[in-house]
């Protein structure tokens, strides 16, 4: 599709697990960021992408979570350990080169920690 | 800290009239400012945005005013619609920081009543 795709939809699961998000970006788009939005706020940085590298990752709240890029192109969000404040829809978003500030945002993924 | 914020949770207007939406920033690094509208099960996406050298961005029945010194931008829809019910999500960004990393309000929801 043309927009920024984003797998699954929604995640529930169980208060210690693996979990794995993934996003695939518009197609040509160098900039791949990651956000988390909880319930009545608004999106929250985590970390950003240039091509297959992480240039940025000062919004990982902790080092539960990790994220890759590994052809500069898809990415996957990784939880470990899963706790309940996890719990919020994780966003993704990309952009490109010559963006100048404008995020393409895919629909998100609803993680339910129980 | 919140370094950009949205005041007010919700606002209700009636058709055909003016909606104004409000955002106060704390950064004096940010530089670009956006707008972002927000469906229920849906990914933000982009409506309008302003950069600080202007004061005024219009784009048909959307305009984003910008007061620097006062640190505060306002989204002006009129006449509002129906169809612009939705969560409205103001956005920042700081020219040296990474990429197109965006700072976000925790957003207003907007009601416009037929």
């Amino acid at each position: 599709g043309a927009g920024v795709s984003q797998t699954p939809s929604n995640k529930v699961t169980e208060k210690g697990k693996y979990v794995e998000l993934r996003c695939d970006p518009i197609s040509g788009h160098t900039a791949l960021y990651w956000y988390r939005q909880s319930l009545g706020q608004g999106p929250e940085f985590l970390i950003y992408f240039q091509g297959t590298g992480a240039a940025d990752d000062s919004g990982l709240p902790n080092d539960r979570f990790f994220a890759v890029r590994p052809e500069g192109s898809v990415s996957t969000l990784k939880i470990q350990r899963t706790e309940r404040g996890d719990s919020a829809v994780y966003l993704c978003a990309s952009s490109s080169l010559v963006s100048t500030g404008e995020l393409f945002f895919g629909e998100g993924s609803r993680l339910t920690v129980l | 800290d919140q370094q950009v914020k949205q005041n007010s949770p919700s606002l209700s207007v009636q058709e055909g009239r003016i909606s104004i939406l409000n955002c106060d920033y704390t950064n004096s690094m940010f530089d670009y400012f956006l707008w972002y509208k927000k469906y229920p099960a849906e990914g933000p996406t982009f409506l309008i945005s302003i950069s600080s050298i202007k004061d005024k961005n219009e784009d048909g029945r959307f305009t984003v005013f910008l007061n620097k010194s006062a640190k505060h931008l306002s989204l002006h829809i009129v006449p509002s619609q129906p169809g612009d019910s939705a969560v409205y999500f103001c956005a920042a960004s700081a020219q040296e920081t990474s990429g197109s990393r965006l700072t976000f309000g925790e957003g207003t929801q907007l009601t416009v009543n037929p």
